[in-house]
């Protein structure tokens, strides 16, 4: 399974943008790339996937670098029900598996 | 969205008894479920593919006699801890797809509290 590298954790302040990176340099062509969150003693929720181009949606956009080794998931406002941990993932097509990495643990200050 | 929904949200059973956790899509069909297992202030942890029909798929270390799946339903999948210990204590997720390709969402339940004394 490719694997991914993000920053244990990271800090915003209420209504700032937030840019969570996500590297995957060994991405095959067919792997997508999903965004979960987690809040404490909940399941992860759904925020966003792609796979080559940007995608946009009411929680978040996911910009996605041209040679797909990176990934950067956008929130373009803070506030604090954001502050959970931030898992990119990627998802191979042939064994359709989500393999969670250890994830970032955003914290977001009023 | 789609809605899994996990049944009990939280059980406590003595030591050496066996728990089930229901694990239910409802408002979509899944032919494949996954189920996780999370230990505090860890990630998640893939323990097994339950598959519509057939024998759940179990990851390497998993021991598929003691963690018992069952997906009978296109809408329900069961996980069922054997003769409980206190270290298979943890919260247990399951997830469900909406399709059969990686393009597609997978969603979680709310996970399930294990405590076994």
């Amino acid at each position: 399974d490719a694997k991914t590298t993000q920053p244990n954790s990271m800090e915003s302040n209420e209504e700032e943008p937030v840019h969570l990176p996500c590297n995957h340099s060994t991405i095959s062509g067919t792997d997508y790339i999903h965004w979960y969150r987690q809040l404490p003693s909940q399941g992860p929720e759904y925020v966003i996937h792609g796979l080559t181009s940007n995608v946009n949606n009411r929680m978040a956009s996911l910009a996605i670098a041209e040679d797909r080794k990176s990934s950067t998931l956008i929130l373009h406002r803070a506030t604090l029900r954001d502050a959970a941990v931030y898992y990119c993932i990627l998802r191979d097509l042939n064994t359709d598996k989500l393999i969670f990495g250890t994830g970032t643990r955003l914290q977001v200050f009023p | 969205g789609a809605v899994v929904s996990q049944h009990p949200s939280w059980v406590i059973c003595k030591s050496g008894t066996s728990v089930k956790i229901e694990c239910r899509s409802l408002d979509f069909q899944a032919t494949t479920m996954f189920w996780y297992r999370q230990f505090p202030k860890q990630s998640l942890m893939l323990m097994a593919t339950s598959n519509e029909g057939s024998k759940a798929t179990y990851e390497q270390g998993v021991e598929k006699d003691k963690f018992l799946i069952n997906h009978a339903s296109l809408t329900l999948s069961t996980l069922t801890v054997t003769s409980a210990h206190p270290e298979d204590s943890s919260f247990y997720i399951c997830s469900a797809e909406t399709g059969g390709e990686a393009g597609n969402t997978i969603y979680f339940g709310e996970g399930s509290w294990l405590t076994v004394v």
